[in-house]
């Protein structure tokens, strides 16, 4: 069965750009979720979707946003970037909402900005 | 405010000696307690969930652990292959984000 696949693997922008990330969740889960892990700050929570809404929002800015499309992928978007946006961005996809379901993580998007 | 917390920071091991990671974790509502093993570069790969005080799973040369208060991640002989960041990570009731520890970074020597 394959894993939670993320592109692209890595990512590089300068300040004030917009970055797109994407996500494909392991087949047949529902909910996404994206984490930011930047040097030092560990894994930080920043988005769920489940059946293509946002159900809930880590403490991040609006520029960061995203979506879920009917095939159950993600986008996340980050806009005016700033050089501390720099990070190792991780997707993670579990069956859904109602349990506490384990989330599995794919191997992440590297976002560089310069 | 939710809090998880690993100690020790790092860990250095001989192959074969055995030891123990830590989480303790203040979570309102807990739902459920993680661990993770993180290659770098890597995403995070999920080892085990616990859900209640008692609760007990064993894998390989692992075993977790959950208390009230606290989880700990159990490493008996360890091998050169275990080295890795061990992830902790408690999730609340009705939000499903997982609250993560900073991680211990173990490293076993042959």
């Amino acid at each position: 069965e394959a894993g939670v696949t993320q592109s692209p693997t890595h990512l590089i922008k300068t300040r004030g750009q917009q970055a797109t990330l994407r996500c494909s969740p392991i087949s047949g889960h529902t909910s996404v979720y994206w984490y930011q892990q930047a040097l030092g700050l560990g894994l930080q929570f920043l988005l769920w979707y489940d059946e293509g809404e946002e159900r809930n929002r880590g403490n991040f800015p609006p520029r960061f946003s995203g979506r879920q499309f009917p095939n159950y992928s993600s986008e996340l978007n980050v806009n005016a970037l700033e050089l501390e946006d720099s990070a190792l961005y991780l997707c993670a996809s579990s069956p859904g909402t109602g349990t506490y379901n384990e989330q599995f993580f794919g191997p992440g998007t590297r976002l560089t900005v310069l | 405010e939710d809090q998880v917390t690993q100690s020790p920071e790092a860990l250095r091991l001989q192959e074969g000696e055995s030891s123990s990671l830590n989480c303790s974790y203040t979570v309102s509502g807990l739902r459920g307690l993680f661990w993770y093993r993180q290659d770098p570069g890597k995403g995070p790969e999920f080892l085990f969930t616990l859900y209640s005080a008692g609760e007990e799973k064993e894998k390989e040369r692992l075993k977790a652990t959950l208390t009230k208060k606290e989880s700990f991640l159990h490493i008996t002989a360890p091998k050169p292959e275990d080295s890795a960041t061990y992830l902790c990570a408690g999730i609340s009731g009705g939000y499903n984000k997982l609250i993560f520890g900073a991680g211990t970074r173990l490293a076993v020597h042959p």
